[in-house]
Protein backbone atom coordinates (compact mmCIF):
# COMPACT_ATOMS: atom_id res chain seq x y z
CA UNK A 1 0.00 0.00 0.00
CA UNK A 2 1.88 3.18 -0.98
CA UNK A 3 1.99 6.01 1.03
CA UNK A 4 1.23 9.55 0.94
CA UNK A 5 2.78 11.18 -2.62
CA UNK A 6 3.59 14.76 -2.83
CA UNK A 7 5.49 16.23 -6.43
CA UNK A 8 7.20 17.72 -6.69
CA UNK A 9 9.82 17.35 -4.18
CA UNK A 10 11.52 19.87 -4.76
CA UNK A 11 9.81 23.23 -6.51
CA UNK A 12 11.88 26.70 -7.60
CA UNK A 13 10.00 30.09 -8.28
CA UNK A 14 10.48 33.26 -8.63
CA UNK A 15 9.30 36.20 -6.88
CA UNK A 16 5.34 36.89 -8.55
CA UNK A 17 5.10 33.50 -10.19
CA UNK A 18 2.57 30.25 -9.16
CA UNK A 19 3.10 27.30 -7.36
CA UNK A 20 1.34 23.82 -7.19
CA UNK A 21 1.78 21.38 -5.12
CA UNK A 22 0.27 18.51 -5.21
CA UNK A 23 -0.73 15.56 -3.23
CA UNK A 24 -1.97 11.95 -3.57
CA UNK A 25 -3.66 10.24 -0.21
CA UNK A 26 -3.03 7.08 0.57
CA UNK A 27 -5.20 4.60 -0.70
CA UNK A 28 -9.10 4.77 0.91
CA UNK A 29 -7.90 7.73 3.00
CA UNK A 30 -10.47 11.12 1.89
CA UNK A 31 -9.30 13.04 4.45
CA UNK A 32 -6.19 15.81 3.69
CA UNK A 33 -4.71 18.18 5.75
CA UNK A 34 -1.51 20.28 4.98
CA UNK A 35 0.85 21.51 7.11
CA UNK A 36 3.82 24.09 6.54
CA UNK A 37 7.41 23.81 7.87
CA UNK A 38 9.88 26.82 8.70
CA UNK A 39 13.36 25.72 9.16
CA UNK A 40 14.23 24.85 12.24
CA UNK A 41 10.04 25.23 13.43
CA UNK A 42 7.51 22.60 13.99
CA UNK A 43 4.89 22.12 11.55
CA UNK A 44 2.13 24.73 11.17
CA UNK A 45 -1.83 23.38 10.20
CA UNK A 46 -2.88 25.32 7.05
CA UNK A 47 -5.76 23.71 5.69
CA UNK A 48 -8.38 20.33 5.75
CA UNK A 49 -10.17 18.86 3.24
CA UNK A 50 -12.45 16.06 2.11
CA UNK A 51 -13.31 15.46 -1.14
CA UNK A 52 -14.62 18.31 -2.79
CA UNK A 53 -15.00 20.37 0.63
CA UNK A 54 -12.92 22.46 2.73
CA UNK A 55 -13.64 21.88 5.69
CA UNK A 56 -11.29 24.50 7.79
CA UNK A 57 -8.55 26.46 6.23
CA UNK A 58 -7.98 28.56 9.67
CA UNK A 59 -4.25 28.30 9.33
CA UNK A 60 -4.16 29.09 5.54
CA UNK A 61 -3.63 32.97 4.74
CA UNK A 62 -6.29 34.60 3.93
CA UNK A 63 -4.61 35.92 0.36
CA UNK A 64 -2.83 34.37 -2.35
CA UNK A 65 -3.08 30.46 -1.26
CA UNK A 66 -6.31 28.44 -1.76
CA UNK A 67 -6.64 24.64 -1.93
CA UNK A 68 -8.65 22.17 -3.46
CA UNK A 69 -9.45 18.18 -3.21
CA UNK A 70 -11.36 17.66 -6.19
CA UNK A 71 -13.41 14.45 -6.86
CA UNK A 72 -11.07 12.94 -8.86
CA UNK A 73 -7.23 13.33 -8.57
CA UNK A 74 -4.80 14.66 -5.97
CA UNK A 75 -5.17 17.52 -3.89
CA UNK A 76 -3.35 21.41 -5.45
CA UNK A 77 -1.94 23.70 -2.92
CA UNK A 78 -1.53 26.87 -4.80
CA UNK A 79 0.04 29.75 -4.04
CA UNK A 80 -0.17 32.86 -6.52
CA UNK A 81 2.40 35.35 -6.46
CA UNK A 82 5.03 33.75 -4.42
CA UNK A 83 7.58 35.54 -2.33
CA UNK A 84 10.63 34.96 -0.58
CA UNK A 85 8.63 34.02 3.10
CA UNK A 86 6.73 31.40 1.08
CA UNK A 87 9.88 29.65 1.21
CA UNK A 88 9.51 26.38 3.56
CA UNK A 89 8.46 22.43 3.32
CA UNK A 90 4.73 22.21 2.63
CA UNK A 91 3.56 18.90 3.98
CA UNK A 92 0.19 16.58 3.06
CA UNK A 93 -1.13 13.88 5.53
CA UNK A 94 -4.33 11.81 4.74
CA UNK A 95 -6.20 9.75 7.30
CA UNK A 96 -8.96 7.46 6.55
CA UNK A 97 -11.24 9.29 9.18
CA UNK A 98 -11.65 12.84 10.81
CA UNK A 99 -10.36 11.25 14.13
CA UNK A 100 -7.56 8.71 12.98
CA UNK A 101 -3.63 9.38 12.95
CA UNK A 102 -2.46 11.43 10.17
CA UNK A 103 0.28 9.75 7.78
CA UNK A 104 2.35 12.68 6.20
CA UNK A 105 3.56 12.43 3.03
CA UNK A 106 7.64 13.20 2.05
CA UNK A 107 7.15 17.06 1.23
CA UNK A 108 7.60 19.61 -1.26
CA UNK A 109 10.58 21.93 -0.63
CA UNK A 110 9.87 25.46 -2.11
CA UNK A 111 12.38 28.02 -2.67
CA UNK A 112 10.98 31.08 -3.87
CA UNK A 113 14.17 33.77 -5.78
CA UNK B 1 -3.25 29.45 19.89
CA UNK B 2 -2.12 26.48 21.35
CA UNK B 3 1.37 25.76 22.11
CA UNK B 4 3.71 23.21 22.94
CA UNK B 5 6.97 23.56 24.25
CA UNK B 6 9.24 20.71 23.63
CA UNK B 7 12.89 19.99 25.06
CA UNK B 8 15.61 19.54 25.03
CA UNK B 9 16.42 21.23 21.35
CA UNK B 10 18.84 18.96 20.98
CA UNK B 11 21.21 16.16 22.20
CA UNK B 12 24.35 14.72 21.18
CA UNK B 13 24.94 11.36 23.10
CA UNK B 14 26.90 8.29 22.34
CA UNK B 15 25.51 4.94 20.78
CA UNK B 16 23.76 2.73 23.42
CA UNK B 17 22.98 5.37 25.94
CA UNK B 18 19.35 5.73 27.23
CA UNK B 19 17.58 8.96 25.72
CA UNK B 20 14.63 10.83 27.63
CA UNK B 21 12.45 13.82 25.78
CA UNK B 22 9.21 16.09 26.85
CA UNK B 23 6.72 17.95 25.51
CA UNK B 24 4.19 20.17 27.77
CA UNK B 25 1.20 22.11 26.99
CA UNK B 26 -0.48 25.01 28.29
CA UNK B 27 -3.52 23.39 27.62
CA UNK B 28 -5.52 20.05 27.87
CA UNK B 29 -4.74 17.63 25.23
CA UNK B 30 -6.61 14.75 23.47
CA UNK B 31 -4.12 12.65 21.66
CA UNK B 32 -0.18 13.18 21.79
CA UNK B 33 1.77 11.85 18.74
CA UNK B 34 5.80 11.06 18.41
CA UNK B 35 7.19 11.60 15.23
CA UNK B 36 10.46 11.45 14.00
CA UNK B 37 11.86 13.53 10.96
CA UNK B 38 14.64 12.37 8.91
CA UNK B 39 16.26 14.94 6.71
CA UNK B 40 14.82 15.92 3.47
CA UNK B 41 11.71 13.41 4.75
CA UNK B 42 7.92 13.99 6.33
CA UNK B 43 7.31 13.19 9.66
CA UNK B 44 6.75 9.48 10.17
CA UNK B 45 4.33 8.39 13.19
CA UNK B 46 6.60 6.41 15.88
CA UNK B 47 3.97 6.37 18.91
CA UNK B 48 0.33 7.56 19.35
CA UNK B 49 -1.14 7.79 22.91
CA UNK B 50 -4.77 8.43 23.18
CA UNK B 51 -5.77 7.97 27.16
CA UNK B 52 -4.51 9.72 30.04
CA UNK B 53 -1.60 7.91 31.63
CA UNK B 54 -1.09 5.53 29.11
CA UNK B 55 2.26 4.30 28.66
CA UNK B 56 3.24 2.46 25.43
CA UNK B 57 6.26 0.68 23.31
CA UNK B 58 7.30 0.82 20.06
CA UNK B 59 10.35 -1.74 20.37
CA UNK B 60 13.02 0.41 21.71
CA UNK B 61 10.79 3.40 22.15
CA UNK B 62 8.87 4.65 24.98
CA UNK B 63 6.18 7.09 25.21
CA UNK B 64 3.49 8.12 27.86
CA UNK B 65 0.45 10.55 27.86
CA UNK B 66 0.98 12.28 31.20
CA UNK B 67 -1.71 12.32 33.69
CA UNK B 68 -2.98 15.98 33.89
CA UNK B 69 -3.12 15.53 29.91
CA UNK B 70 -1.02 18.65 29.76
CA UNK B 71 2.63 17.03 29.12
CA UNK B 72 4.20 13.45 27.22
CA UNK B 73 7.58 12.14 27.30
CA UNK B 74 9.67 9.88 25.01
CA UNK B 75 12.19 7.42 26.00
CA UNK B 76 14.40 5.93 23.67
CA UNK B 77 16.41 2.95 24.77
CA UNK B 78 19.99 1.72 23.91
CA UNK B 79 19.96 4.36 21.33
CA UNK B 80 21.85 3.13 17.99
CA UNK B 81 23.32 5.47 15.03
CA UNK B 82 19.73 5.27 12.99
CA UNK B 83 18.01 6.90 15.31
CA UNK B 84 19.48 10.20 15.08
CA UNK B 85 16.96 12.58 13.76
CA UNK B 86 14.38 15.45 14.52
CA UNK B 87 11.84 14.19 16.97
CA UNK B 88 8.93 16.15 17.55
CA UNK B 89 5.75 15.51 19.68
CA UNK B 90 1.77 17.01 18.34
CA UNK B 91 -1.35 16.28 19.93
CA UNK B 92 -4.52 17.97 18.90
CA UNK B 93 -6.50 19.86 21.69
CA UNK B 94 -10.06 21.42 22.62
CA UNK B 95 -13.05 21.08 19.94
CA UNK B 96 -10.41 20.12 17.30
CA UNK B 97 -9.55 16.37 16.81
CA UNK B 98 -8.14 16.70 13.24
CA UNK B 99 -5.87 19.66 14.03
CA UNK B 100 -2.14 18.87 14.82
CA UNK B 101 -0.19 21.49 16.80
CA UNK B 102 3.58 20.21 16.22
CA UNK B 103 6.25 21.21 19.29
CA UNK B 104 9.51 22.59 17.74
CA UNK B 105 11.43 19.07 17.30
CA UNK B 106 14.58 17.69 19.57
CA UNK B 107 17.46 17.31 16.93
CA UNK B 108 19.19 14.06 17.90
CA UNK B 109 22.53 12.98 17.14
CA UNK B 110 23.98 9.98 17.83
CA UNK B 111 28.04 9.24 18.03
CA UNK B 112 28.79 5.87 17.04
Amino acid sequence: NAGVMQNPRHLVRRRGQEARLRCSPMKGHSHVYWYRQLPEEGLKFMVYLQKENIIDESGMPKERFSAEFPKEGPSILRIQQVVRGDSAAYFCASSPRQQETQYFGPGTRLLVL
Amino acid sequence: GQQLNQSPQSMFIQEGEDVSMNCTSSSIFNTWLWYKQDPGEGPVLLIALYKAGELTSNGRLTAQFGITRKDSFLNISASIPSDVGIYFCAGNSGGSNYKLTFGKGTLLTVNP
